[in-house]
């Protein structure tokens, strides 16, 4: 088992949907977790990041954990296509310890 | 120009080849780390470096091998490539104690045939 798991997807949704990624990861000493945006042929790019539980806003995107469960999540409000990429989850249990990668969802939003 | 740059972007090379794979960096960064991506499988870390005399072996290590030739250049050799080596692969900087700050390069597409 995988010490985090993401749905590979695709996603495909419409444009102005509400999406929803997620991460779940089985280290309860995971405390600091982010989210990556990858599109085709580029390299990751940090998109949000959080400590510990609970809800992070940063303009149509939230972060939110649930330590309790180990469970992460992406939500997009009114997406659009410029949103279609590979969403990749990521954590670590301390600031300078090494990045554990999900697999990596891949999202559609189609106009 | 990019923070990070790769070169080459795209490789096709023959089984038993010995490749290299270059990454600089004008971050400044003291950390490089190198990751092949598949697809499902996510990134794995092949080998990192935390300084210029510093270098670690990550997960998938074997058939590699990395010379960190100054704190903002950061190779990535194939001593004998075969096919299960084809991958996509990522070299990453980041500031020693800044959790948030990997900064990626855009990728080596390597094919081995």
């Amino acid at each position: 088992q995988k010490e985090v798991e993401q749905d590979p997807g695709p996603l495909s949704v419409p444009e102005g949907a509400i999406v929803s990624l997620n991460c779940t990861y089985s280290n309860s000493a995971f405390q600091y977790f982010m989210w990556y945006r990858q599109y085709s042929r580029k390299g990751p790019e940090l998109l949000m990041y959080t400590y510990s539980s609970g809800n992070k806003e940063d303009g149509r995107f939230t972060a939110q954990v649930d330590k309790s469960s180990k469970y992460i999540s992406l939500f997009i409000r009114d997406s659009q296509p410029s949103d279609s990429a590979t969403y990749l989850c990521a954590m670590s249990a301390n600031a300078g310890n090494m990045l554990t990668f999900g697999g990596g969802t891949r999202l559609m939003v189609k106009p | 120009d990019a923070d990070v740059t790769q070169t080459p972007r795209n490789r096709i090379t023959k089984t038993g080849k010995r490749i290299m794979l270059e990454c600089s960096q004008t971050k400044g960064h003291d950390r490089m780390y190198w990751y092949r991506q598949d697809p499902g499988l996510g990134l794995r870390l092949i080998y990192y470096s935390f300084d210029v005399k510093d270098i670690n072996k990550g997960e998938i290590s074997d058939g590699y091998s990395v010379s960190r030739q100054a704190q903002a250049k950061f190779s990535l050799s194939l001593e004998s490539a075969i096919p299960n080596q084809t991958a996509l692969y990522f070299c990453a900087t980041s500031d020693s104690g800044v959790l948030w700050g990997y900064t990626f390069g855009s990728g080596t597409r390597l094919t081995v045939v």
